[in-house]
């Protein structure tokens, strides 16, 4: 149990577009949903935290112009990076916690993102 | 001076011995402790979590946590090739809040 999936797993873009993350879990319900990115050789950096049906939390010095997040449903939240520039080029990892017996959170895959 | 330190690595054991990491904290309101696995370009996989003090044993995996001390520990019995990763600690105030991670310690296991 606990399983997150994230979807795509890669994505390669041109600058100056728009690229969405989906991030669902698939055998509990996710009434909190976190963002991460990380860069190589680097711990996580928490991004934003979302709760279903509310506007997300972000860190201090995240752009949420930048980085929109949707949390419309217990079992899916998106990331969508706004007008995408290479410095955005990282590993987007969501987590979800919830009511699968345990209030720690569980991690997806992870989503490689590479803007040209 | 981070809130959560640990130590980069690498670690490199051979095939068999025990592997032993650990985390020291700062802020004494941490009271949800976990370990983390993360191959590379994959996100982390929980190993264990941990609430207060104490120690806690699943498979070949121990973790302890000493909340006076501000140090956490993770012990990998018989090691393997294939836990050869980095193994990160993360910590939080309250159950289902965001995680503080440490930078992770790189594992490396020869057979």
């Amino acid at each position: 149990g606990a399983v997150v999936s994230q979807h795509p797993s890669w994505v390669i873009c041109k600058s100056g577009t728009s690229v969405k993350i989906e991030c669902r879990s698939l055998d509990f319900q996710a009434t909190t949903m976190f963002w991460y990115r990380q860069f190589p050789k680097q711990s996580l950096m928490l991004m934003a935290t979302s709760n279903e049906g509310s506007k997300a939390t972000y860190e201090q010095g995240v752009e949420k112009d930048k980085f929109l997040i949707n949390h419309a449903s217990l079992t899916l939240s998106t990331l969508t990076v706004t007008s995408a520039h290479p410095e955005d080029s990282s590993f987007y990892i969501c987590s979800a916690s919830g009511t699968s017996g345990s209030d720690t959170q569980y991690f997806g895959p992870g989503t490689r993102l590479t803007v040209l | 001076q981070k809130e959560v330190e640990q130590d980069p690595g690498p670690l490199s054991v051979p095939e068999g011995a025990i592997v032993s990491l650990n985390c020291t904290y700062s802020n004494s309101a941490f009271q949800y402790f976990m370990w983390y696995r993360q191959y590379s370009r994959k996100g982390p996989e929980l190993l264990m979590y941990t609430y207060s003090s104490g120690n806690k044993e699943d498979g070949r995996f121990t973790a302890q946590v000493d909340k006076s001390s501000k140090y956490i520990s993770l012990f990998i019995r018989d090691s393997q090739p294939s836990d050869s990763a980095t193994y990160l600690c993360a910590m939080s105030k309250a159950a289902g809040n965001k995680l503080t991670f440490g930078g992770g310690t790189r594992v490396l296991v020869k057979p």
